[in-house]
């Protein structure tokens, strides 16, 4: 099976934009869809597709991807998108899903 | 609205198997265009998808899990099942139910979540 890359933590100042980006090799060939996990919450899907948001999710949310790279940005960010974001895609097989190792977000 | 809700035992015992529920409240587990997925996630640790099963009968399963993972879906009690045999202390986990669902251009995300259900393996 395939897997999906992402840096562990990042960081950003209250009202700046941050990236989050996810490699892996299916993502030549499948979108991704986003998660944000709050702690001791189920996770939410906030992107999915090439830039789709489901309803009631900020539109300081947005998605994209370029080859083998994922990436969910926010815009504006705020104290509450402080969390942890997951990607998730299929594999290449097309079979199976995988979950992105997951990035901690810290709003300064 | 459509509400996810897992349940079963809180404990399982080293060896055994590992049984779990998910009633689908608010909609069909019976309608189209939905896969219903199991997902879980060891304490501290990131997300695994364990498998799904759509309301026909066809099953994917993670490979590093497929020998010993079963889901089945039972319409009558609008409810799909997770097991998973021979369990140990790496099983534990908080256990998700998911409805995998596509869009009319054939992308596919997991859009609800239970609340999840912590299952220790321990003796």
């Amino acid at each position: 099976s395939s897997e999906l890359t992402q840096d562990p933590a990042v960081s950003v100042a209250l009202g700046q934009t941050v990236r989050i980006t996810c490699q892996g090799d299916s993502l030549r060939n499948y979108y991704a869809s986003w998660y944000q996990q709050k702690p001791g919450q189920a996770p939410v899907l906030v992107i999915y597709g090439k830039n789709n948001r489901p309803s009631g999710i900020p539109d300081r949310f947005s998605g994209s991807s370029s080859g083998n790279t994922a990436s969910l940005t926010i815009t504006g960010a705020q104290a509450e998108d402080e969390a942890d974001y997951y990607c998730n895609s299929r594999d290449n097989s097309g079979d199976h899903y995988v979950f992105g190792t997951g990035t901690k977000v810290t709003v300064l | 609205q459509v509400q996810l809700q897992e349940s079963g035992p809180g404990l399982v015992k080293p060896s055994e198997t590992l049984s779990l529920t998910c009633t689908v409240s608010g909609g069909s587990v019976s309608s189209g265009h939905y896969y219903w997925s199991w997902i879980r996630q060891p304490p501290g640790k990131g997300l695994e998808w364990i498998g799904y099963m759509s309301y026909s009968g066809s099953t994917k399963y993670n490979p590093s899990l497929k020998s010993r993972v079963t889901i089945s879906v039972d319409t009558s009690k609008n409810q799909f099942s997770l097991k998973l045999s021979s369990v140990t202390a790496a099983d534990t986990a908080v256990y998700y139910c998911a409805r995998l669902s596509v869009d009319t251009t054939m992308v596919w995300y997991f859009d609800l979540w239970g609340r999840g259900t912590l299952v220790t393996v321990s003796s």
